[in-house]
Order: structure tokens, then C-alpha cells, then sequence
């Protein structure tokens, strides 16, 4: 079945430092990428998503490109805040059974210091 | 704000005792799922409805869980004879279908059975 993998956490990086966190999945077809991130407290947010290989996602300055011939979908920023400290989710949505139903990778903690 | 709102957010139980969540989805999203999540992990897809019809349900999705939809509004997720290991966060989320698949999540549901 589908799956998605994330490089274990806790992530702890000083401000202004840079970030990636890697992912990678095993889908059957041909399935939409997605990072959410779930900030202290709240629910999870959408944060930026790509729906074929080669497109590339962008959102508060956070990147990932989808990656078919590595199954990949690594997040990127270039210079964190602290306001970025959260649980970021890697998932796919595999859209054959067309329910689109979102497989989770199990979350890296970021903790971002001034 | 008219996002996705779940009630109560956060609920503690006996053993034993059944328990009724309700999920009020973004008006005109015809697609609403159910997931749970445990500590450390991400969230597991539970079941999916596409307006009033249960459209899948996963198989962690035991006989003493059940969801309704009616009339492809708010939508609940019953728990009969809850045991311990039923403690999580239960999360709701909905989507606009056919015009775009990313999901919008609740702020979630806690359970924790005593």
C-alpha cells in the first residue's frame, strides 16, 4: 500500500539557519504531494502541495518539488524564524480510488531558537 | 472564520462509556473525512463520505465505530464500549471535490478514556 517516509525528528536549528526535512513515498500511480504543518495547539494547515513530477511548491518561503524518479518531496527554507517552530507532515493523496484520501508520514517536530 | 469546527475538543470517558463527535465541514465541500491520530504519529484515515454516503471505511475502523452523515451536512463519529487504546485526537476534515482535493482540517477532537 501507499506510504510516506520522514526523516525523524525533533529538527532544532538556530534562527536565520537553513532547513530540510526529507521525505519520500511508495504510491502505486501517479499521487499529489502534500506538506502540512500543525503549529502548537492548532489543527493542521495546508502549507504548499504539488500534483506532478517536476512541479514545485511554495508557500511563506517554504519550497518542495516532486521528485518521481526518487520518490521524493523534500521541504526546503532557506532562513527559519521562530514562528516556523511546528510538526510538519509529509502526505499523498493517490488519486485511483478517487477518494483522495490523505496517507501521513509520522510528523518531524521543528523547534526553531533565537 | 468559516473553516471546519469539531465539537467538543476535548472529551475524557470511562471505559465502557459511548461518545458521539461532531464535525461541521466548510459549506459546499461535498467531501468529509475522518482520521485519528495517537501521540508521536501522524493521522490514519478512518472513513470518508462524498455528501451523505459512506464511501470507505478503513479497516482500523472496528465494528464499535460508527459515522453518519445526514442529509451531507455536519457529520458524527460514534464510539461504543470505548476501551483505552480508543485515546487519541480524532480529526475532521473536508474538501471541494471535484473543483480541487486539498483537505481542510478541524482543530480535532481529544479523547482520552480512564
Amino acid at each position: 500500500g501507499d506510504s510516506v517516509t520522514q526523516m525523524e525528528g525533533p529538527v532544532t536549528l538556530s534562527e536565520e539557519a537553513c532547513l530540510t526535512i526529507n521525505c519520500t513515498y511508495t504510491a502505486t500511480g501517479y499521487p499529489s504531494l502534500f506538506w502540512y504543518v500543525q503549529y502548537p495547539g492548532e489543527g493542521l494547515q495546508l502549507l504548499l502541495k504539488a500534483t506532478k513530477a517536476d512541479d514545485k511548491g511554495s508557500n511563506k518561503g517554504f519550497e518542495a518539488t516532486y521528485r518521481k524518479e526518487t520518490t521524493s518531496f523534500h521541504l526546503e527554507k532557506g532562513s527559519v524564524q521562530v514562528s516556523d517552530s511546528a510538526v510538519y507532515f509529509c502526505a499523498l493523496s493517490e488519486p485511483g480510488g478517487s477518494n483522495y484520501k490523505l496517507t501521513f508520514g509520522k510528523g518531524t517536530l521543528l523547534t526553531v531558537n533565537p | 472564520d468559516t473553516g471546519v469546527s469539531q465539537d467538543p475538543r476535548h472529551k475524557i470517558t470511562k471505559r465502557g462509556q459511548n461518545v458521539t463527535f461532531r464535525c461541521d465541514p466548510i459549506s459546499e465541500h461535498n467531501r468529509l473525512y475522518w482520521y485519528r491520530q495517537t501521540l508521536g504519529q501522524g493521522p490514519e484515515f478512518l472513513t470518508y463520505f462524498q455528501n451523505e454516503a459512506q464511501l470507505e471505511k478503513s479497516r482500523l475502523l472496528s465494528d464499535r465505530f460508527s459515522a453518519e452523515r445526514p442529509k451531507g451536512s455536519f457529520s458524527t463519529l460514534e464510539i461504543q464500549r470505548t476501551e483505552q487504546g480508543d485515546s487519541a485526537m480524532y480529526l475532521c476534515a473536508s474538501s471541494p471535490g471535484a473543483s480541487g482535493y486539498e483537505q481542510y482540517f478541524g482543530p480535532g477532537t481529544r479523547l482520552t478514556v480512564t
